[in-house]
C-alpha cells in the first residue's frame, strides 16, 4: 500500500459526458501528479500540482483540467468524453520534504475509466 | 520530447532463472526509478537510483546508475512467480526535472 488513495476505482460513463477523479495524496506529500495509461501504453504525464497550485504540464488536452485543494487532495476533470479517452488515470504523490524537482513518487490504485 | 528507450519489450522465461533489463536515454537524467505493475495495479516502486555509478539492492533485485547517466539496468535473480508483471524504468531528465519519463515497460512471464 503506497498510502496514495484514488476513486472511483472503475468509472464507465458515455461519450460527452464529464467525470472528476479523486486523489488523496500520502500523508505529508505536498506534489500530485496525474498520469493517463491507455491500453498496452507506458504512462504519460498530465500535470502536477504542488502545495496547491500547477507545477507542470504534460500532455493533458484542454477538455481535462486538474486542481488541488487546500488539504491538498487533487481532482482531475475529464470533460466532452471521448471514446480514446477509456485509460486507467493515475495519481501519483511525492514531496515530503517540500519541492525538489526529482521527487520519488509513489503511485495510487488508479481509476479505470471506460467511455462507451 | 523525452524518450526512455527500454528493453527487451517482453521476456518469457523458467523460474529460478535470472532476468536482465535496461533503459537508455539520448540525454542525461538525474534520477534513475524503476517500478513493477500488476494488472489493473498502480505501479509499484523497486528501487530509486540518485548519483552516477549507484549500485542498489532490494532483496533480489538490483539497479544501477550508468556512469554516462543516460542508462540503467534492474537485474533480477533467482525469479520466482510472484515477479510476473510489467517492469517500467523511470526517470526525470536535466531538461525537464519536474516530469518523470517512463519507458514503455519490460513485460515478464514465468514459465514454472
Amino acid at each position: 500500500d503506497s498510502g496514495v488513495t484514488q476513486t472511483p476505482k472503475h468509472l464507465i460513463t458515455a461519450t460527452g459526458q464529464r467525470v472528476t477523479l479523486r486523489c488523496s495524496p500520502r500523508s505529508g506529500d505536498l506534489s500530485v501528479y496525474w498520469y493517463q495509461q491507455s491500453l498496452d501504453q507506458g504512462l504519460q504525464f498530465l500535470i502536477q500540482y504542488y502545495n496547491g497550485e500547477e507545477r507542470a504540464k504534460g500532455n493533458i488536452l484542454e477538455r481535462f483540467s486538474a486542481q488541488q485543494f487546500p488539504d491538498l487532495h487533487s481532482e482531475l476533470n475529464l470533460s466532452s468524453l471521448e471514446l480514446g479517452d477509456s485509460a486507467l488515470y493515475f495519481c501519483a504523490s511525492s514531496g515530503r520534504g517540500g519541492f525538489t524537482g526529482t521527487d520519488t513518487q509513489y503511485f495510487g490504485p488508479g481509476t479505470r475509466l471506460t467511455v462507451l | 520530447g523525452q524518450q526512455l528507450n527500454q528493453s527487451p519489450q517482453s521476456m518469457f522465461i523458467q523460474e529460478g532463472e535470472d532476468v536482465s533489463m535496461n533503459c537508455t536515454s539520448s540525454s542525461i537524467f538525474n534520477t534513475w526509478l524503476w517500478y513493477k505493475q500488476d494488472p489493473g495495479e498502480g505501479p509499484v516502486l523497486l528501487i530509486a537510483l540518485y548519483k552516477a555509478g549507484e549500485l542498489t539492492s532490494n532483496g533480489r533485485l538490483t539497479a544501477q546508475f550508468g556512469i554516462t547517466r543516460k542508462d540503467s539496468f534492474l537485474n533480477i535473480s533467482a525469479s520466482i512467480p510472484s515477479d510476473v508483471g510489467i517492469y517500467f524504468c523511470a526517470g526525470h531528465s536535466i531538461q525537464g526535472a519536474q516530469k518523470l519519463v517512463f519507458g514503455q515497460g519490460t513485460r515478464l512471464t514465468i514459465n514454472p
